[in-house]
């Protein structure tokens, strides 16, 4: 089945920096990566998502990038800003699969 | 809309005790999960069911089991509680499964002493 690493488990940034997260997955034939933002207490919430037939997907300061040959995509986020402080999961779903499979997550601080 | 609700938000239960946790949806979705998320562990699909009428296993099912009680209605019983059950629990909703936006509801925090 699929399996999704994510690096760095921690990451600190000072505000207005940017702010990198990757992940690999082990399916060629995952087509749809997701990231979901948690904040504290809080429930899980899309933020971005891309699909196999994409490389590279913009909102506002938020990008995500795909390599099918390597099996990785990141997470970009610039000029970051205290509010993005929250735990970040990036998953995968593999090609007739109905299970998304997440990544261990990433926890981002922001320091003013 | 509320989106996906659950009930209830906390409960403690001792060993060997049942509960039963509550999810509902308002979106007209076909497909629900039940995710466990544990710290470092990020989260762990339990039971999902991809249309009303069917479920199945996901990651870690074992101590656990559902029911599709309808369409809006999906629900997680552990029948005789272990400590290492103790997590947050998540109920999400998603259209259908596959390439599609997967919304979660608050989450159960449950504790088993």
């Amino acid at each position: 089945g699929e399996n999704v690493e994510q690096h760095p488990s921690t990451l600190s940034v000072q505000e207005g920096d940017s702010a990198v997260i990757k992940c690999t997955y082990s399916d060629s034939a995952s087509n749809y990566f997701p990231w979901y933002k948690q904040e504290l207490g809080k429930r899980p919430q899309l933020i971005i998502d891309i699909r196999s037939n994409v490389g590279e997907k913009k909102d506002q300061r938020i990008a995500v990038t795909l390599n099918k040959t390597a099996k990785h995509f990141s997470l970009h986020i610039t000029e970051t800003q205290p509010e993005d402080s929250a735990v970040y999961f990036c998953a995968a779903i593999g090609g007739g699969s109905e299970k998304l499979v997440f990544g261990k997550g990433t926890k981002l601080t922001v320091n003013p | 809309n509320a989106g996906v609700t659950q009930t209830p938000k906390f409960q403690v239960l001792k060993t060997g005790q049942s509960m039963t946790l509550q999810c509902a949806q308002d979106m007209n979705h076909n497909s629900m999960y039940w995710y466990r998320q544990d710290p470092g562990m990020g989260l762990r699909l339990i039971y999902y069911s991809a249309s009303e009428g069917t479920t199945d296993k996901g990651e870690v099912p074992n101590g656990y089991n559902v029911s599709r009680l309808n369409k809006r209605e999906f629900s997680l019983r552990l029948e005789s509680a272990a400590p290492s059950q103790t997590s947050v629990y998540f109920c999400a909703s998603s259209l259908r499964t596959g390439v599609n936006e997967q919304f979660f509801g608050p989450g159960t925090r449950l504790t088993v002493l």
